[in-house]
């Protein structure tokens, strides 16, 4: 009953630093999602993958890219962290999108 | 511009006592709309949705409500629990992969 895994769950990053946020769902979901959440502005969309093999840009993508393994795996990757890009990030999956997302626990990341 | 708005950041009720959300979107072309719960550290739950051909749809102590000739939605919990005390976020759909989310309002339910 795992559902949506993130990790890790916490990250400090210097500017200028890369790395990888990991997620996997055991949900059997075609498309998974990337959220940024940020104070008095909601979820924003980073990137979305519609079904295995298909990646596309959601309203904030710059800074960003991400992979999609295969059907369990949606990574996001941070080429060159900005202090801009301090978030909590939540990944998300689903099935057929009027039926609700299936979010993970987030990852709070901050970069100094 | 946002698109889809929650213009109370919150609100604290007594326990008991009915709680109203409320939402307001731009674009009469939104057809679905979902409204999401969020404890501290978690990520968002899916809690309720509707349609934009009906204007209303209940489950069990939630209640949302759509006005389309207003752009309105509103999300009714009755009666107001402790374990209710959350931010809850109002999202739409357009049936796309693009899901756009307000805000959010965070509610106090008093004991």
């Amino acid at each position: 009953n795992a559902g949506v895994t993130q990790t890790p769950k916490f990250q400090v990053l210097k500017t200028g630093q890369s790395m990888t946020l990991q997620c996997a769902q055991d949900m059997n979901h075609n498309s998974m999602y990337w959220y940024r959440q940020d104070p008095g502005m909601g979820l924003r969309l980073i990137y979305y993958s519609a079904s295995e093999g298909t990646t596309d840009k959601g309203e904030v993508p710059n800074g960003y890219n991400v992979s999609r393994l295969n059907k369990r795996e949606f990574s996001l990757r941070l080429e060159s962290a900005a202090p801009s890009q301090t978030s909590v990030y939540f990944c998300a999956s689903s099935d057929v999108t009027v039926s609700g997302y299936t979010f993970g626990s987030g990852t709070r990341l901050t970069v100094v | 511009d946002q698109q889809v708005k929650q213009n109370s950041p919150s609100l604290s009720v007594q326990e008991g006592r009915i709680s109203i959300l409320n939402c307001d979107y731009t674009n009469s072309m939104f057809d679905y709309f979902l409204w999401y719960k969020k404890y501290p550290a978690e990520g968002p739950t899916f809690l309720i949705s509707i349609s934009s051909i009906k204007d209303k749809n209940e489950d069990g102590r939630f209640t949302v409500f759509l006005n389309k000739s207003a752009k309105h939605l509103s999300l009714h919990i009755v009666p107001s629990q402790p374990g209710d005390s959350a931010v809850y976020f109002c999202a739409t759909n357009t049936g796309g992969f693009k899901t756009i989310f307000g805000a959010g309002t965070r509610l106090f339910v008093k004991a």
